[in-house]
């Protein structure tokens, strides 16, 4: 079975601070994914990456980078949190782009104080 | 662009009856798939059914299927039997089959089934 892999579960930060989310799947994916979650709004992309280093916007990107050093991990980078980024982030891989499902990690829920 | 819409915000359904939770979606892509996610409480999201376009026939995996009906761009997930397992958010999805797009979710529908 494919396994994501997000390193928190919950996280509380204060407004100003660099946030990092990591996320890391074992099974050989090229495509990875961050998503945030919110309550009537479904999921939205943020950012997404083909490729080692290669990375692309999604729908949402403003106030996010991202990181893709080794194939396995992409981490997610709030430069400077916001309480309006306070959400449940998801993050995903799939083998292809198209028709090819997500795997999903198990969520961050961030918290902005 | 796609869109995906999903009418039912909540659904109670009683133990052991069937569900229908509705999917419409909006594409030009002459070439597209379709997805259910399901998420329980626990924050996971898993993957449901797949159906292709082109598909002839619709897609069952155990007690899921998909209501697929392509002219009127619906793509509704049947649960038979349902179980209190079954209680959690559903999500529809879709994408084009080429090109480097990706998933548009829609979202969702809180299912809770009833003892």
């Amino acid at each position: 079975d494919v396994k994501v892999t997000q390193s928190s579960r919950y996280l509380v930060k204060r407004t100003g601070e660099k946030v990092f989310l990591e996320c890391v799947q074992d099974m050989d994916h090229e495509n990875m994914f961050w998503y945030r979650q919110d309550p009537g709004l479904g999921l939205r992309l943020i950012y997404f990456s083909y490729d080692v280093k290669m990375k692309e916007k999604g729908d949402i990107p403003e106030g996010y980078s991202v990181s893709r050093e080794k194939k396995e991990r992409f981490s997610l980078i709030l430069e400077s949190a916001s309480t309006n980024q306070t959400s449940m982030y998801l993050c995903a891989s799939s083998r292809q782009l198209g028709n090819s499902p997500l795997h999903f990690g198990n969520g961050t829920r961030l918290t902005v104080t | 662009a796609q869109k995906i819409t999903q009418t039912q915000p909540g659904m109670f359904v009683q133990e052991k009856e069937a569900v229908t939770l509705d999917c419409t979606y909006d594409t030009s892509d002459p070439s597209y798939g379709l997805f259910w996610y399901k998420q329980p409480s626990s924050g996971e999201m898993i993957f449901l059914i797949y159906q292709g376009s082109y598909d002839q026939q619709n897609a069952t995996e155990g007690r899921y299927s998909l209501n697929f009906q392509k002219a009127r761009k619906s793509a509704n997930l049947v649960i038979s039997a349902s179980q209190l397992g079954d209680s959690a958010m559903y999500f529809c999805a879709t994408v084009p089959n080429f090109g480097n797009e990706k998933l548009t979710f829609g979202t969702g529908t809180r299912l809770t089934i009833i003892p």
